[in-house]
C-alpha cells in the first residue's frame, strides 16, 4: 500500500520548457490537492479536485494546469516554466467531504533555470 | 479572505521547557483547524485536529473562536519534537484546505 506517490522526485527545467508532475494514490480518495512549498511562505494551494473529472483553483493557480481523468491520478502541468516556479511541490489526498486528514506524497523538487 | 497566520518562523527552546506554537486564522464561517508536522526526511503528517480534542505526543491545541486562534502547546519539550509545524484551516464547503507559513521548532539539549 504505497499511499500517495509523486513522480518525478527531482527535475531541472530551462525557462519556457513544459513538464507534468504525476500524483497517484491507491486509497480510493475522492479529494486531491497540489501545493507548493517555498521558504518563509509555507504551503500554498495551487489546484485541487473533489472527484474524477473535476478541478478547481486554489490560492496560486496561475501558470499551472491540472487534470483528473482518473480517480487515482492528479496531474499538475507547467506549460511554460518560469524561474518563479522553482519550488517543492506536494500532492495530497483525503477520503471525502467528512474527513479532514490529508495524506501527503514525498514531494517533487523542481528547479527552473 | 481566509488566512492562516503563524507569526514565528523559528522557535528554539531547551529540552524540558514548555512549548507554544502560535496560529491565528481568519474565516467568518465555522472553521476546522489542524496541526501538521514534518520531521526531517519524513512526509508531512497530521498531528492533531481540533474536533477530536485529543493529545498526541503530548501536544494539545484548543480552538478559541473569540481570539480566532489554535495554538499548539506541550508542557515539556523533547528533542524528538524538533520539526516543521504547520497550522491548517479547512473551509469552503469542506473542500479547500490552506496552510500557514510554518514554524520550525528546534529543541536544544
Amino acid at each position: 500500500n504505497a499511499g500517495v506517490t509523486q513522480t518525478p522526485k527531482f527535475r531541472v527545467l530551462k525557462t519556457g520548457q513544459s513538464m507534468t508532475l504525476l500524483c497517484a494514490q491507491d486509497m480510493n480518495h475522492e479529494y486531491m490537492y497540489w501545493y507548493r512549498q517555498d521558504p518563509g511562505m509555507g504551503l500554498r494551494l495551487i489546484h485541487y479536485s473533489v472527484g474524477e473529472g473535476t478541478t478547481a483553483k486554489g490560492e496560486v493557480p496561475d501558470g499551472y494546469n491540472v487534470s483528473r481523468l482518473k480517480k487515482q491520478n492528479f496531474l499538475l502541468g507547467l506549460e511554460s516554466a518560469a524561474p518563479s516556479q522553482t519550488s517543492v511541490y506536494f500532492c495530497a489526498s483525503r477520503q471525502g467531504a467528512d474527513t479532514g486528514e490529508l495524506f501527503f506524497g514525498e514531494g517533487s523538487r523542481l528547479t527552473v533555470l | 479572505a481566509q488566512r492562516v497566520t503563524q507569526p514565528e518562523k523559528l522557535l528554539s527552546v531547551f529540552k524540558g521547557a514548555p512549548v507554544e506554537l502560535k496560529c491565528n486564522y481568519s474565516y467568518s464561517g465555522s472553521p476546522e483547524l489542524f496541526w501538521y508536522v514534518q520531521y526531517s526526511r519524513q512526509r508531512l503528517q497530521l498531528l492533531l485536529r481540533h474536533i477530536s480534542r485529543e493529545s498526541i505526543k503530548g501536544f494539545t491545541a484548543d480552538l478559541n473562536k473569540g481570539e480566532t486562534s489554535f495554538h499548539l502547546k506541550k508542557p515539556f519539550a523533547q528533542e524528538e519534537d524538533s520539526a516543521m509545524y504547520y497550522c491548517a484551516l479547512r473551509y469552503s464547503s469542506a473542500s479547500k484546505i490552506i496552510f500557514g507559513s510554518g514554524t520550525r521548532l528546534s529543541i536544544r539539549p
